[in-house]
C-alpha cells in the first residue's frame, strides 16, 4: 500500500474555469476527508465521507464546491467557476473507522496545490 | 466550537537544544489530541497522539502530555536535530459520532534547526 494518493499534484487554472481533483485513499479505509490549507495556516476541514455517504460539510464548502465518493473508494473534489480566493493546497486524508472505536488516526496525501490566475 | 492555538513561530534552534512548542485547545467533551509534522515537500504525518487525559504520546524523541486541567498538549524534545526542521501542527479530534477523525488544526509552527 502506497498511502493516500492525490492527483494532480499541481494545478494552475484561469479564474472562472472548473477544476477537479482526485483522491485515492488507503485500501479499505472507509473514512475519507477533504481539507484546505492556505499559506501559513493549518488545514481546515471541508467535508467527510463514510464509505460513499457524505456525512458532513463545512460552511467553507460553498455551492461552487462538490465532492463525491461514488463507490466508496476514490473521491473527487470539483470547484466550479474558480476564484482567486480558491488558491490553496487541497488535502485528502483517510482513516479506518466505523463502530465505536476511537482509532481516529488520519493518513494524509501530499495534496493538490491549486493556483487560480 | 473546537479550536487549537499554537505558539507563534517561527522557532529557530541550534542542534541539541531543548524544544517546546506550546499548544492549547478549546473543545467540548473529551477530544483526542495529536501532533502532526510536515517536512519540506512532503505530506502531513502523524507524529504522536493522546486519547485521554494524562496520556503521554511519544515518538522519535518527541513527547506531549494531555493536560485536561490546563487544556494543553505541549510538544517537547530534549535534543533537536537538523532533520527535525519542519512545520509542526497541533490538532484535535472531537469526541463521539461522526466527528471522529475530523480534525481541527492549529496554525502550525515552523521549526528550523541549525548545525
Amino acid at each position: 500500500d502506497t498511502g493516500v494518493s492525490q492527483n494532480p499534484r499541481h494545478k494552475i487554472t484561469k479564474r472562472g474555469q472548473n477544476v477537479t481533483f482526485r483522491c485515492d485513499p488507503i485500501s479499505e479505509h472507509n473514512r475519507l476527508y477533504w481539507y484546505r490549507q492556505t499559506l501559513g495556516q493549518g488545514p481546515e476541514f471541508l467535508t467527510y465521507f463514510q464509505n460513499e455517504a457524505q456525512l458532513e460539510k463545512s460552511r467553507l464548502l460553498s455551492d461552487r464546491f462538490s465532492a463525491e465518493r461514488p463507490k466508496g473508494s476514490f473521491s473527487t473534489l470539483e470547484i466550479q467557476r474558480t476564484e482567486q480566493g480558491d488558491s490553496a493546497m487541497y488535502l485528502c486524508a483517510s482513516s479506518p473507522g466505523g463502530g465505536q472505536g476511537r482509532n481516529t488516526e488520519a493518513f494524509f496525501g501530499q495534496g493538490t496545490r491549486l493556483t487560480v490566475v | 466550537g473546537n479550536s487549537v492555538t499554537q505558539m507563534e513561530g517561527p522557532v529557530t534552534l541550534s542542534e541539541e537544544a531543548f524544544l517546546t512548542i506550546n499548544c492549547t485547545y478549546t473543545a467540548t467533551g473529551y477530544p483526542s489530541l495529536f501532533w502532526y509534522v510536515q517536512y519540506p515537500g512532503e505530506g502531513l504525518q502523524l507524529l504522536l497522539k493522546a486519547t485521554k487525559a494524562d496520556d503521554k504520546g511519544s515518538n522519535k524523541g518527541f513527547e506531549a502530555t494531555y493536560r485536561k486541567e490546563t487544556t494543553s498538549f505541549h510538544l517537547e524534545k530534549g535534543s533537536v536535530q537538523v532533520s527535525d526542521s519542519a512545520v509542526y501542527f497541533c490538532a484535535l479530534s472531537g469526541a463521539g459520532g461522526t466527528s471522529y477523525g475530523k480534525l481541527t488544526f492549529g496554525q502550525g509552527t515552523i521549526l528550523t534547526v541549525h548545525p
